[in-house]
């Protein structure tokens, strides 16, 4: 398996609190992403890294920033937490891009109260 | 922007029969087309992947066929087992874009 820690596993937090999610690999993998999953949705983009300090939004960027200061670091955080924003979030790494596959970490589950 | 439409959502069959989960996509440039599968409760895994110069994969009972000109492919299982319950996510690469774009999932019940 590749060597993806996220952390926390389990997170309830408050509405309107700052809240960051991390993720950490030691593949040395360019692209890390953040996603999203919720029933019914399947699994949705929120940001991307395709190198230290380079990010891109995703389908459902908008309450959510990122950031990446070293090529095993990806940071998730929620500026304000809301209830819309209870869900699984997993972290993925890729080696190339669009042309290889994902690997993701065990996730992290969030509940917004 | 590129959109993954994946059917059905729910599937069941009997134990020793086949499963198909079929998946369109609407970027004719797109050229990678992974699937996963996550069990209740985990990580979602790499099953099986294509990529558009090939029109079908086989890994033992798994298989994937590609029709460019549709824009659609399809997961097809074999001789289907109790642990191949699951959820199973098709994907397209968006060319260029360095990402993947997921199907909504398709939940899969083996029926003993």
């Amino acid at each position: 398996d590749a060597g993806i820690t996220q952390s926390p596993r389990h997170k309830v937090t408050e509405t309107g609190t700052p809240v960051t999610l991390r993720c950490h690999q030691t593949e040395n993998h360019r692209y890390m992403y953040w996603y999203r999953q919720d029933p019914g949705h399947g699994l949705r983009l929120i940001h991307y890294s395709y190198g230290v300090k380079d990010t891109d939004k995703g389908e459902v960027s908008d309450g959510y920033s990122v950031s990446r200061s070293k090529t095993e670091d990806f940071l998730l955080t929620l500026e304000s937490a809301t209830s819309s924003q209870t869900s699984v979030y997993f972290c993925a790494i890729s080696a190339t891009g669009d042309n290889s596959p994902l690997h993701f970490g065990n996730g992290t589950r969030l509940t917004v109260t | 922007g590129e959109n993954v439409e994946q059917h059905p959502s729910t599937l069941s069959v009997q134990e020793g029969d086949s499963a198909v989960i079929k998946c369109t996509y609407s970027d004719s440039a797109s050229n990678y087309f992974p699937w996963y599968k996550q069990e209740l409760g985990k990580r979602p895994q790499l099953i099986i992947d294509i990529r558009s110069n090939v029109g079908e994969k086989k890994d033992q009972r798994i298989a994937v066929t590609l029709n460019k000109t549709a824009k659609h492919f399809s997961l097809h299982i074999t001789e289907t087992q109790p642990e191949d319950s699951a959820v199973y996510f098709c994907a397209a690469s968006i060319q260029g874009a360095q990402k993947l774009v997921f199907g909504q999932g398709t939940r899969l019940t083996i029926n003993p």
